[in-house]
């Protein structure tokens, strides 16, 4: 089986940096990927980190260590309309395509 | 940018009713998915769907459920029956190549209340 386990919240100060973190548990790992999704709207993706290191995409950078099991999602230079729920996500493959989905981070911008 | 769309994006319906949810993925995507998300819970994998057959679903996808691809353009997910605990917001999504290399496009999603 799967799981990708995150904290369910996070709040942090507008222009600050916060970091969310996902530990994940799976068979045929390829990589990590993160979406977003605000209130009543649909998953966006962010990011997807196949190997190890950091991936940096603006103001969200995004970080993997297959040895320990292991992501973060960093934000900088926090903005209100950052508030909004992080998903961390496992695809697997070798015949199938599925898309397992972490427990979700819902993070609370603060002024 | 291109987007996945779905209709309709509410819908109420009596317990023990048939429901059919519709999706347009993007036009030169090959993979098409089904996701579920109960309201302040996570996104739940149903299905996924290329060449015109189910390539992997989990075990919330049992005989009441199945999905059609009808035509060119139309990806569809019916239940047969509907029961309280699947009132849920549905999601279509759709990727270009395999899911572990490609990014998910989601729809906006239709919220199924089951009454």
């Amino acid at each position: 089986g799967q799981s990708l386990e995150q904290p369910s919240e996070v709040t942090a100060v507008e222009g600050a940096i916060v970091q969310i973190n996902c530990t994940y548990q799976t068979s045929g790992f390829y990589g990590l990927s993160w979406y977003q999704q605000h209130d009543g709207g649909a998953p966006t993706f962010l990011s997807y980190n196949a190997l190890d290191g950091l991936e940096e995409t603006g103001r969200f950078s995004s970080f993997l260590s297959r040895s320990d099991s292991y992501g973060y999602l960093l934000l900088q230079e926090l903005q209100m309309k950052d508030s909004a729920s992080y998903f961390c996500a496992v695809p697997i493959s070798g015949g199938y395509q599925k898309v397992t989905f972490g427990t979700g981070t819902k993070l609370q911008v603060i002024p | 940018e291109p987007e996945v769309t779905q209709t309709p994006s509410h819908q109420v319906t009596q317990m023990g009713q048939e429901v059919i949810l519709r999706c347009v993925p993007i036009s030169n995507h090959l993979y098409f998915y089904w996701y579920r998300q109960i309201l302040g819970q996570k996104v739940e994998f149903l299905v996924s769907f290329y060449n015109n057959e189910i390539s992997e679903k989990s075990e919330i996808f049992d005989d009441q459920f199945s999905v059609e691809r009808p035509d060119g353009s139309n990806f569809t997910l019916k239940i047969r029956s509907t029961k309280l605990e699947d009132s849920a917001m549905y999601f279509c999504a759709s990727s270009e190549g395999q899911a572990t290399n490609e990014k998910l496009f989601f729809g906006s999603g239709t919220q199924l209340s089951v009454l």
